[in-house]
């Protein structure tokens, strides 16, 4: 089965850090690009990073931009997102994302999300 | 405010046709960037619905279709069914943000 698993999650302190993983399986990891997108409470979702598929071309939204590092270990089927510098407005579930096909940016696999919650 | 637009709220009654619409600007849809639909269930992740404008993944009823033409975009759902009942979202890319864009959400009501 085609899977991936969110980890990481939790509260955290304005201007403190996390770092979420994502667990892919049923896949051939290295060979799809990845994102996160995060839907804040009761909010719409909102593209966060993305990077390549060997890992050598990372992207960010604005919103997250210096703050937010994507990165990847294909040997060992796995995403990471290095959150630092936290605020309030970063309060979110993340999903990680698998995109359906190289030449798309639809993403056809979801994990369940995990839940950032920063406040003091 | 989202870059691209939708409804936030259509309706429509059991075996009905509903659409919903998602309205962008030149350096996203206009550009020729591909418009894909996700549906959300509460309390789920949100599900690929249509990609490429118009494809549905395997799995997904023919129900469900959409289209693309100039700067907007729509998502048909015929047949409507109470399982239906859920938030629907568009996506694309914009050139001049470079970053993948979504709509803000459009929640169904079957009556």
């Amino acid at each position: 089965e085609v899977q991936v698993l969110e980890s990481g999650g939790g509260l955290v302190q304005p201007g403190g850090s996390l770092r979420l993983s994502c667990e892919a399986s049923g896949f051939t990891f290295s060979s799809y690009a990845m994102s996160w997108v995060r839907q804040a409470p009761g909010k719409g979702l909102e593209w966060v990073s993305a990077i390549s598929d060997s890992g050598s071309s990372t992207y960010y939204a604005d919103s997250v931009k210096g703050r937010f590092t994507i990165s990847r270990d294909n040997s060992k089927n796995t995403l990471d997102l290095q959150m630092n510098s936290l605020r309030a407005e970063d309060t979110a579930v993340y999903y990680c994302t698998k995109r359906i096909k190289p030449t798309s940016g639809a993403f056809d696999i979801w994990g369940q999300g995990t839940m950032v919650t920063v406040s003091s | 405010q989202s870059v691209l637009t939708q409804p936030p709220a259509v309706s429509g009654a059991p075996g009905q046709r509903v659409t919903i619409s998602c309205t962008g600007s030149s350096p996203n849809i206009g550009a020729g960037h591909d418009v894909h639909w996700y549906q959300q269930l509460p309390g789920t992740a949100p599900k690929l619905l249509i990609y490429g404008n118009t494809k549905r993944p395997s799995g997904v009823p023919d129900r469900f279709s959409g289209s693309k033409s100039g700067t907007s975009a729509s998502l048909a759902i015929t047949g409507l069914q109470a399982e239906d009942e859920a938030d629907y979202y568009c996506q694309s890319y914009d050139s001049s943000l470079s970053a993948w864009v979504f709509g803000g959400g459009t929640k169904l009501t079957v009556l």
